[in-house]
């Protein structure tokens, strides 16, 4: 299995520029997650799908992030528009059970 | 006072040594808690689930202490390989949804 696949693995763009990041769950996994990651704050879970549906994104940091799971074989987070703030390592993840987790590799974006 | 803490370390430790994390976590209402392993610029990864009677697995031991809301692991014959940063994970009922602490920084030196 090639596990979760993330792309792009890097960004690097402008403030107010819309960014788009991708993910292919595990096949058979019904359930996932989008994560953020910064030195200062960690790991934060941002929203979680469930069989396709968003079950809770309240960490979602505010309007300007959305995210979409259009079928059982991807999903996207849309940043629109990127801030410096948003820099951040953010990863993707899927299961089939709670806490059993599988990470991808992540998208490192930088935002200037 | 966050959901989940951690000593961020780093744990500086010689190569075959014994070392001990914990963590402590503050909704009671806690019921499964896991422990995942992050290497540098890379992903986390589930390193074991952790039951109420403990467990084990090959070098690394697993504790919860449910009445003072710690989880802990320890660590036998350290490796220059087990050097990374050990994330203690909790889910809570009603939320079903992973926080994670913010991580203990392992060092194995030779």
């Amino acid at each position: 299995d090639a596990g979760v696949i993330q792309s792009p693995r890097h960004e690097v763009t402008e403030m107010g520029q819309e960014v788009t990041l991708r993910c292919k769950p595990i096949s058979g996994h019904n359930s996932l997650f989008w994560y953020r990651q910064t030195m200062m704050r960690g790991l934060e879970l941002l929203i979680y799908f469930n069989n396709n549906v968003p079950i809770d994104d309240s960490g979602m940091p505010e309007d300007r992030f959305s995210a979409k799971m259009p079928n059982a074989s991807f999903s996207t987070l849309k940043i629109q528009p990127s801030e410096p703030r948003d820099s951040a390592v953010y990863f993707c993840a899927s299961s089939l059970r709670r806490g059993a987790e599988y990470f991808g590799p992540g998208t490192r974006l930088t935002v200037t | 006072r966050k959901e989940v803490e951690q000593d961020p370390g780093p744990f500086n430790v010689p190569e075959g040594a014994t070392v001990a994390f914990n963590c402590t976590y503050s909704n009671s209402a806690s019921q499964s808690f896991f422990w995942y392993r992050q290497d540098c610029r890379k992903e986390p990864k589930l390193l074991m689930s952790v039951y109420s009677s403990g467990n084990e697995d090959g070098r690394f031991t697993a504790q919860l202490n449910r009445a003072s809301q710690y989880i802990s692991l320890l660590i036998r014959d350290s490796k220059l390989s087990d050097s990374a940063t050990y994330l203690c994970v909790v889910i809570s009922t009603g939320f079903q949804k992973l926080v994670f602490g913010t991580g203990t920084r392992l060092l194995v030196s030779p």
